[in-house]
């Protein structure tokens, strides 16, 4: 049971370039996210899927899309580049419920950390 | 609009003293809350969260946290800090009918030997 997997865990870009997260999860989570770090910032929503086959904007979206494949699988692609895209990157998953019962927590990935020059 | 705040970029403690973590938040409805933790290069780690009931959650490793309504608080404690427990600390709240977090911007726990 490896949880929450992201790959690559490093990655250099240039300005314009474009690449794509990978994250998969093995918990049978049907909600998945897309967060970026930053420093004095916290983790910011990219995008959310709350099942397969639906994706919804978080707080930051500009600049990426994302795919929900099947339920495992949740990928961000940045189509160009940019400096301000340099960020460490976390996907993360969930049991979905938005009753107040099933609160459920998140569970994390080891992230990636993504340089744009 | 949910946001959280954690009013203090750092907070130093000895070994063996108390620590206590600040939260605020602020919501429409019933607040789902969080704590996470996380060790250098890695990702969050859950901790403990309030969902109803008591306001006095227990967590992993020896942590606590205090829900006060009153103040919208939900601050994170320990009775006795381990040097081990020097990390980064995120609260984060949910609203009642979203599964989307909102993180404070963190704070650095510093535990000194």
């Amino acid at each position: 049971n490896a949880g929450v997997t992201q790959t690559p865990k490093f990655q250099v870009l240039k300005t314009g370039q474009s690449m794509t997260l990978q994250c998969a999860q093995d918990m049978n989570h049907n909600s998945m996210y897309w967060y970026r770090q930053d420093p004095g910032m916290g983790l910011r929503l990219i995008y959310y899927s709350a099942s397969e086959g639906t994706t919804d904007k978080g707080e930051v979206p500009n600049g990426y899309n994302v795919s929900r494949l099947n339920k495992r699988e949740f990928s961000l692609r940045l189509e160009s580049a940019a400096p301000s895209q340099t960020s460490v990157y976390f996907c993360a998953s969930s049991e979905s419920g938005t009753s107040g019962v099933a609160a459920n927590e998140q569970f994390f990935g080891p992230g990636t950390r993504l340089t744009v020059l | 609009a949910q946001s959280v705040a954690q009013p203090e970029d750092q907070v130093n403690v000895a070994e063996g003293n108390p620590l206590t973590v600040k939260c605020t938040y602020s919501v429409s409805g019933n607040p789902y809350l969080f704590w996470y933790v996380q060790y250098p290069n890695r990702g969050l780690q859950f901790l403990l969260k309030y969902i109803t009931g008591d306001n006095l959650v227990k967590g992993s490793y020896g942590f606590e946290a205090e829900f006060n309504k009153s103040q919208t608080s939900f601050h994170l404690k320990k009775p006795s800090a381990l040097v081990s427990d020097s990390a980064l600390y995120f609260c984060a709240v949910r609203g009642y009918n979203t599964d989307k977090l909102i993180f404070g911007t963190g704070t650095r726990l510093q535990v000194f030997p």
